[in-house]
């Protein structure tokens, strides 16, 4: 098994330019979310999606958009990049949310955006 | 709301123990994470321990419950170089998809 991927590993954005990040998981996962983590910060939820279809907004949704058309993918969209978007992003997946429900984290995606 | 807090720094030195704190606020919180990150990695679950138990071991690793306080300790017996990454404590409040992370913890080994 990969795990998750993610994919790229490091984008230059200019303000106002739009880009998906990527993230896939092969592991048959429910489970898969998006979080940004700022430097000295821990990490902050985006987005989560419960299967295939569904998605729903975590702690800082505002600047993003998910979707959700197959188990395995989970694309983060932003809009109109801002510098506040600057961040390393992570996605992770998790068999459940009862039980231990450990989530399985991707690589993640560094973004600057000047 | 629910908050996890955590010191940033902890320097110790090779072969000593170390012991990580972290307190939350959520009393309902049902499982409590210890998270590793090393430099340029995502985060990788180090150990949990559900919350009627008070202590859980696991070889070098050590995690303390003190669930009247809402404090969580990491204990790394025998500390090495490879232990060096950020440490992030974590609670699941029990609702839907919700992990809450602490800040980090960076770990840092002396000669």
């Amino acid at each position: 098994n990969a795990g998750v991927t993610q994919t790229p590993k490091f984008r230059i954005l200019k303000i106002g330019q739009s880009m998906t990040l990527q993230c896939a998981q092969d592991m048959n996962h429910n489970y898969m979310y998006w979080y940004r983590q700022d430097p000295g910060m821990g990490l902050k939820l985006i987005y989560y999606s419960v299967g295939a279809g569904i998605t729903d907004k975590g702690e800082v949704p505002n600047g993003y958009n998910v979707s959700r058309s197959t188990t395995e993918d989970f694309p983060l969209r932003l809009e109109l990049a801002a510098p506040s978007q600057t961040s390393v992003y992570f996605c992770a997946s998790s068999r459940q949310t009862s039980g231990s429900g450990e989530q399985y984290f991707g690589p993640g995606t560094r973004l600057t955006v000047t | 709301g629910e908050d996890v807090e955590q010191s940033l720094f902890l320097s110790v030195r090779e072969g000593d123990s170390s012991v990580i704190n972290c307190t939350y606020t959520d009393s309902s919180s049902t499982y409590l994470y210890w998270y590793k990150q090393e430099p340029g990695a995502g985060l990788q679950l180090l150990t949990y321990i559900f919350s009627n138990m008070d202590m859980k071991q696991d070889q070098r690793l050590t995690v303390l419950l003190n669930k009247k306080d809402k404090h969580l300790s990491l204990r790394i017996a025998d500390t090495q170089t490879g232990d060096s990454a950020i440490y992030f404590c974590a609670e699941s409040p029990g609702s839907a998809s919700k992990i809450i992370f602490g800040s980090g913890t960076r770990l840092s080994i002396r000669p």
